[in-house]
C-alpha cells in the first residue's frame, strides 16, 4: 500500500513568487491536512480537508490556501512569497476525520524562499 | 488553549542505556495524546497513542510512555536505547472532538551515542 505522497520534494522559489505543493493521500484515505515545519516556530497545523471542504484552519495569513478534489488528493498554495515561508510542508492523511484514527504523514517538501 | 511543552531540546544517552523524554501538556478539555518520530530527511512517523483505556501505552519497537492526568504528563521512556534511535521525537496532543488538528511540542531531539 503506497503511503503519503507530496510532490516536489525540493523547491526553490523566489520572493514574491507563488508556489502549488502537492499531497496525495494513502488509497482511501478522505482527511488531509497540512503542517508547517521550522526551526523557529516548530510545527503548525495550516489547514484540514475532508470530502473536499475545508473544515478546521490555523493561526495563518491568507496568502495560504488549499483545496481538496474529488479524488481526495490536495493542494496547499502560498501566494506572495515571503522569506520566512521557508520550511518543510508535511502533509498528513487519515481515513477519516478525528483523532481516534491515525494519521499517515508524507515525507514532506521542502521549500526555500530566497 | 491548548499547549505543548518538551523541556529537553536535546537528550544524549550512552547506547543500551534507559531514557525518558519528558512531555507536558496543558489543555482545559479532554485530549488524545501522541509521541511521533522523526528521522532526518523524513515526515513524521507514530510512534503511539493514547485515545483511552489503559494510561500506559507500548509500541513495537519498545518504547512505551504513560498517561498521568493529575500531572497532565506523558512522558516517552525505554529501558535501553540502540544507535538506531536517534531522531527527533514530537509530543502531540488533539482535542477530543471531530477536528483534525494536532498539536504539538518544540521536539526532542534523542541522540544515542557508542
Amino acid at each position: 500500500k503506497a503511503g503519503v505522497t507530496q510532490t516536489p520534494r525540493y523547491l526553490i522559489k523566489t520572493r514574491g513568487q507563488q508556489v502549488t505543493l502537492s499531497c496525495s493521500p494513502i488509497s482511501g484515505h478522505r482527511s488531509v491536512s497540512w503542517y508547517q515545519q521550522t526551526p523557529g516556530q516548530g510545527l503548525q497545523f495550516l489547514f484540514e480537508y475532508f470530502s473536499e471542504t475545508q473544515r478546521n484552519k490555523g493561526n495563518f495569513p491568507g496568502r495560504f490556501s488549499g483545496r481538496q478534489f474529488s479524488n481526495s488528493r490536495s493542494e496547499m498554495n502560498v501566494s506572495t512569497l515571503e522569506l520566512g515561508d521557508s520550511a518543510l510542508y508535511l502533509c498528513a492523511s487519515s481515513l477519516l476525520p478525528g483523532m481516534n484514527t491515525e494519521a499517515f504523514f508524507g515525507q514532506g517538501t521542502r521549500l526555500t524562499v530566497v | 488553549a491548548q499547549s505543548v511543552t518538551q523541556l529537553d531540546s536535546q537528550v544524549p544517552v550512552f547506547e543500551e542505556a534507559p531514557v525518558e523524554l519528558r512531555c507536558n501538556y496543558s489543555s482545559s478539555v479532554s485530549v488524545y495524546l501522541f509521541w511521533y518520530v522523526q528521522y532526518p530527511n523524513q515526515g513524521l512517523q507514530l510512534l503511539l497513542k493514547y485515545l483511552s483505556g489503559s494510561t500506559l501505552v507500548k509500541s513495537i519497537n519498545g518504547f512505551e510512555a504513560e498517561f498521568n492526568k493529575s500531572q497532565t504528563s506523558f512522558h516517552l521512556r525505554k529501558p535501553s536505547v540502540h544507535i538506531s534511535d536517534t531522531a527527533e521525537y514530537f509530543c502531540a496532543v488533539s482535542l477530543m472532538d471531530s477536528s483534525y488538528k494536532l498539536i504539538f511540542g518544540s521536539g526532542t531531539r534523542l541522540l544515542v551515542r557508542p
